[in-house]
């Protein structure tokens, strides 16, 4: 079973629209966790990362993420996307010697 | 900055060949992670190695088998491919092992596009 779940497959937003994909993960340890972006043809890069202390994660191209631990969730959001940010989206949480990805979402933003 | 350089970038080959890609991680990475990623699907770990010793084992194919090298670098052998094998493969490094820590991150390179035909 998929230990990292993203239930939004496909997300469709105009944009300016606000942007919130879900993760949840269900490791029991030491939670260090991930989200990475790829882009048509390009490879994984890292947005944010969230190891322990403030549950909200600031990362890069103004994305951010929580960590609820409750809820053993850590969703992803942008209050404003752009086209650019069309990409397929990876949740992922490491197990020390791995990382476990997420099924993906693939994001499409129209002008 | 340097990052990872995985060679070749694309690969085409007939089944039952063998492929060989190799990856060159960020200068002072000690662990390399390989990962298959099929059409549409998420990234898939392979294999992992930490100074050159194999540290964990994912789904990964008894036709296959990787290494380190002295220099860091790692290859990943295939050999009698499938059709099932085109995949994008992966590499990612990092550096200080499997310890829990704030500044751990994978860095994974531009990937190797396998096709068999």
């Amino acid at each position: 079973a998929q230990s990292v779940s993203q239930h939004n497959h496909h997300v469709i937003l105009s944009e300016a629209a606000s942007l919130e994909l879900g993760c949840n993960y269900s490791y029991g340890g030491t939670v260090n966790l991930f989200w990475y972006v790829q882009y048509p043809g390009q490879h994984l890069q890292l947005l944010l990362k969230y190891f322990s202390g403030d549950p909200l994660v600031k990362g890069i191209k103004g994305f951010e993420a929580e960590f609820i631990k409750s809820k053993f969730s850590f969703n992803l959001r942008k209050p404003s996307v752009q086209w650019s940010d069309t990409a397929e989206y990876f949740c992922a949480e490491r197990r020390p010697d791995k990382l476990i990805f997420g099924t993906g979402t693939r994001l499409q933003v129209f002008p | 900055a340097a990052g990872v350089i995985q060679s070749p970038r694309h690969l085409i080959k007939e089944k039952r060949e063998t492929a060989t890609l190799k990856c060159y991680p960020i200068p002072r990475h000690d662990t390399v992670y390989w990962y298959q990623q099929g059409p549409g699907q998420d990234p898939q770990f392979l294999i992992s190695f930490y100074e050159k010793m194999q540290s964990d084992k994912g789904s990964i194919p008894d036709r296959f088998s990787a290494q380190q090298f002295s220099d860091y670098h790692s290859e990943l052998n295939m050999s009698s491919l499938e059709l099932g094998d085109s995949a994008l493969y992966f590499c990612a490094s990092s550096s200080g092992g499997t310890g829990i820590r704030p500044t751990y991150e994978q860095y994974f390179g531009p990937g190797t596009r396998l096709t068999v035909t």
